[in-house]
Order: C-alpha cells, then structure tokens, then sequence
C-alpha cells in the first residue's frame, strides 16, 4: 500500500524559515494538506489544497508541491510554532494516509 | 461554529465491544462527509473510516476493516463507529473529523474540523 513519508524531527531558530517535507508516490495525484498538533490538543488543518490557509492560521505557513512530495513551510517561526505536523493526501485506492509526522522544535 | 464532540470511550477487554459516537453542530451535516481518525499512546494519525453525507457509501483502513462499522444518523447530526473484536493495538484516541470538499483546479478532500477525542483503552 501506498505510505506518506515524514522526517521524524526538524529544528529551527527562532524567526528564521523552515520547510517540513513530506514524500509519496499518492502525491503525484492528489493534493497534500498539513495539520498542526500540539501536546494534549486535536490536530488543526493549517494548509490544505495548493496553499489554502484556513481562517485563522497565520501567513507565514505556506504549501507546495512538486512530483511526489509535498511542502510545508513556516516563514519566520514563532515558539507558538513548536508542534507535530503531519501531512495526509487520498490514496488511489480512496482511503486516506497520513505521514508518520515531523516534531518541530523553535529554538 | 463547527462543533463535533466525542462520546463513548472507554476501558474494555481484549475482545469486547464500543460504540463511539460523535454529535455534530454547526454546518449542514447531513451534507458533509465524515471520517474517523485515531492516535495511539505517543504515535501519530491513523485514518480509520469513512462515510459519506448519505451514509450510502463507505471505507475503512485495512487495520479495521471486518471488525469496525461507520454509520450516522442525520436526523439527529450524529456519527458512530461500531468496534469490536477489539485488539491491545486498538488502543488510541479516536478522533472524529468532518471531511471537506474543495476545489482548486480539481476536487479533493481534507481533514477540516476535528473534535477533541475519545479515549479507547483495550486491556485485560
């Protein structure tokens, strides 16, 4: 079956930009949304289609996409940034899958 | 405001059964497609389940399938998932979450409001 790959652990400094990959072959034809999860809290969606941001959730996240991985980027983190993020796409058979998710640190 | 709350969670045997449930509030349910995820104990997201607005139309993760049954009640905005022949690695928060249509350049689905969990623990 198809699998969403995920760098388990990613760190940066605070203001500086970062860039949370997320690898699958189900990417090449379905878009990736991204989801921010912070200990003891329900996921959030923070990025879904191309680079659709949901009401509320700051600019500086951004999407892309290019083959069979996807993108999520945080320009200029903030310590409110610090969370697992998972990145999820359809599969071809119609289910669903999510990445193994990256722990974001903000130094 | 999109409200989905969790209900039904609990502590069982290897073996037993739950009935989770979801009520739903804030968006026009018997519209929208639903979905189950789950995490276990410091794990991530798993996708269980799926149904669609009519409830006419279902699927289900591999891990599950033959022992989890989605259904949902639209008169009553609510949503359930039937578990049982529960396993230790049942164990997990289970999340319901409505499923979003878009479009941008073509139809796709995500994850767009997510309740706050309940806690299944499978243990002898």
């Amino acid at each position: 079956s198809s699998e969403l790959t995920q760098d388990p652990a990613v760190s940066v400094a605070l203001g500086q930009t970062v860039r949370i990959t997320c690898q699958g072959d189900s990417l090449r034809s379905y878009f990736a949304s991204w989801y921010q999860q912070k200990p003891g809290q329900a996921p959030l969606l923070v990025i879904h289609g191309k680079t659709k941001r949901p009401s509320g959730i700051p600019d500086r996240f951004s999407g892309s996409s290019s083959g069979s991985t996807a993108s999520l980027t945080i320009t200029g983190a903030q310590a409110e940034d610090e969370a697992d993020y998972y990145c999820n796409s359809r599969d071809s058979s119609g289910t669903f899958l999510f990445g193994g998710g990256t722990k974001l640190t903000v130094l | 405001e999109v409200q989905l709350l969790e209900s039904g969670g609990g502590l069982v045997q290897p073996g037993g059964s739950l009935r989770l449930s979801c009520a739903a509030s804030g968006f026009t349910f018997q519209n929208s497609a639903m979905t189950w995820v789950r995490q276990a104990p410091g794990k991530g997201l798993e996708w269980v389940s799926a149904i669609s607005g009519s409830g006419e139309s279902t699927s289900y993760a591999d891990s599950v399938k033959g022992r989890f049954t989605i259904s949902r009640d639209n008169s009553k905005h609510s949503l359930f998932l039937q578990v049982n022949s529960l396993r230790v690695e049942d164990t997990a928060v289970y999340y319901c979450v409505k499923l979003g249509f878009y479009y941008e350049g073509s139809g796709y689905w995500t994850f767009d409001y997510w309740g706050q969990g309940t806690l299944v623990t499978v243990s002898s």
